[in-house]
C-alpha cells in the first residue's frame, strides 16, 4: 500500500523568508506531482517530475525528486502573501493512479 | 479548451437520502477520475475510468457508491443512501495518455453536505 507523508502540515512563515517542504512516500515511483489549493478552490498542478534528479521551478518555488530517497520537496524562496494555500504531493502508484498526501497548509504572514 | 465541469456546486441532504452528482471532462481525455475530499485531508481516490471500463475501484465503498461513464464521456456518481461521513468535496479530474505528463486536471467540485 503506497503511503504519501508532507511535512510539515502547517507552515506559518513572514514574507521575505525561505523555506522547504517535504513529501515521503513508501514504494517505488518515478513520477510526482504537486499541487496548489486555495481556500474553497479546485486544484492546480504546479510541477511534475518525471525522474530521479528532476528539478523544476516557477517563480518562487522550486521542486525536486529524488526517487532513490523516495523524496520530493517544494522550496519557497522568499515567501510573499500571495503564495498562501495548501500544497499537495501526489505520486503515481502505477496505472496513472495518484495518491495524494495530507497537505501542506502554508500561510505567509507581513 | 474548456475546464473540467462538475454539477451541482453544492448539495444538502439528509442522511439516507440519495445523490447524484455530474462531471463532463476535456473534450478527447480519456481517463477520468473521481476523488473524495474530507475538510482537511488529501483527495482520495474513489474510481478511475479509462474510457468507459474501470481501470481501478478498489476504495470505492460498492454498497452505496456507484459511478459510470456511459460512453467513455461524462460521468456520474451516485451515493444510496448517504451517511454522515459521506459529506466532503467530490472532484473529477480527467487526463489525455499525454496529460500524465503534465498532471491532470480537476474541475471545481461538489461540495456535499450530509445532516
Amino acid at each position: 500500500e503506497l503511503k504519501v507523508e508532507q511535512n510539515p502540515l502547517f507552515l506559518s512563515m513572514q514574507e521575505g523568508k525561505n523555506y522547504t517542504i517535504y513529501c515521503n512516500y513508501s514504494t517505488t515511483s518515478d513520477r510526482l506531482y504537486w499541487y496548489r489549493q486555495d481556500p474553497g478552490k479546485s486544484l492546480e498542478s504546479l510541477f511534475v517530475l518525471l525522474s530521479n534528479g528532476a528539478v523544476k521551478q516557477e517563480g518562487r518555488l522550486m521542486a525536486s525528486l529524488d526517487t532513490k530517497a523516495r523524496l520530493s520537496t517544494l522550496h519557497i524562496t522568499a515567501a510573499v502573501h500571495d503564495l498562501s494555500a495548501t500544497y499537495f504531493c501526489a505520486v503515481d502508484k502505477g496505472n496513472n493512479d495518484m495518491r495524494f498526501g495530507a497537505g501542506t497548509r502554508l500561510t505567509v504572514k507581513p | 479548451e474548456a475546464g473540467v465541469a462538475q454539477s451541482p456546486r453544492y448539495k444538502i441532504i439528509e442522511k439516507r437520502q440519495s445523490v447524484a452528482f455530474w462531471c463532463n471532462p476535456i473534450s478527447g481525455h480519456a481517463t477520468l477520475y473521481w476523488y473524495q475530499q474530507i475538510l482537511g485531508q488529501g483527495p482520495k481516490l474513489l474510481i478511475q475510468f479509462q474510457n468507459n471500463g474501470v481501470v481501478d475501484d478498489s476504495q470505492l465503498p460498492k454498497d452505496r457508491f456507484s459511478a459510470e461513464r456511459l460512453k467513455g464521456v461524462d460521468s456520474t456518481l451516485k451515493i444510496q443512501p448517504a451517511k454522515l461521513e459521506d459529506s466532503a468535496v467530490y472532484l473529477c479530474a480527467s487526463s489525455s495518455r499525454q496529460g500524465y505528463n503534465y498532471g491532470y486536471t480537476f474541475g471545481s467540485g461538489t461540495r456535499l453536505t450530509v445532516v
